[in-house]
């Protein structure tokens, strides 16, 4: 089936450094990605989708200068966490699109500690 | 170790029948729980989440779901099926913050809504 892997699944950075999330689509072309975030007891949210050779949708309140996405190929899509803050620690993850199966893969996560 | 097990990949009602959307679960902890909803291109919307409150969780557009530990089962349904319910559905399980640190999801399910 179709699997989506993603990494790091975890991360330790100083505040102020640049993480960057890989999300590859490995037996499967995604034109479409979506990135979430999520906090403890918390549903997950939204970030932004991800669409292959164009510019990132962004849900309002999510910083695009701060999360930075690119999409630059079918079967890769990375997040940047760009001068990175303890409030920015959290678990990310990403899910893509199987066209041609049409349904949803989830990546396995990345947890984000920044110190 | 977590899982989710969706167990039917495709379920079929009428418009105006009930839904039930099965999904069982294996955790070492003491889970929260989540159904999202996923409609074609957009991002997961959460139906609703158990987070060791009620047993019955009642979440958005009629749907409900209940968390039975004997059973690990947290089985999503909705009285009257409405059109706009065909979607794909998931079940996750959460255990951030714990040892596992780790959100799993099931695989899916898709519901379709017939005339």
């Amino acid at each position: 089936g179709a699997v989506v892997s993603q990494h790091p699944s975890r991360v330790i950075c100083k505040s102020g450094t640049s993480v960057k999330i890989e999300c590859r689509s490995l037996d499967f072309q995604a034109t479409t990605m979506f990135w979430y975030r999520q906090f403890p007891k918390q549903s997950l949210m939204l970030m932004a989708t991800s669409n292959e050779g164009s510019k990132a949708t962004y849900e309002q309140g999510v910083e695009k200068d701060k999360f930075l996405i690119n999409h630059a190929s079918l079967t890769l899509s990375t997040l940047t966490v760009t001068s990175a803050h303890p409030e920015d620690s959290s678990f990310y993850i990403c899910s893509a699109r199987d066209e041609g199966a049409g349904g949803y893969t989830f990546g396995s996560g990345t947890r984000l500690t920044v110190v | 170790a977590q899982s989710v097990t969706q167990l039917d990949s495709h379920v079929s009602v009428s418009e105006g029948t009930p839904v039930l959307l099965r999904c069982n679960y294996s955790s070492s902890y003491s889970p929260s729980l989540f159904w999202y909803v996923q409609h074609p291109n957009k991002g997961l919307q959460l139906l609703l989440k158990y987070t060791s409150a009620a047993t019955l969780v009642k979440g958005i557009n009629g749907f409900e779901a209940e968390f039975k530990k004997s059973e690990t089962s947290f089985h999503l349904t909705k009285p009257s099926a409405h059109m706009s319910d065909a979607a794909e559905y998931f079940c996750v399980v959460s255990d951030l913050g714990n040892r596992d640190d780790k959100i799993i999801f099931g695989k899916g399910t898709r519901l379709h809504i017939l005339p």
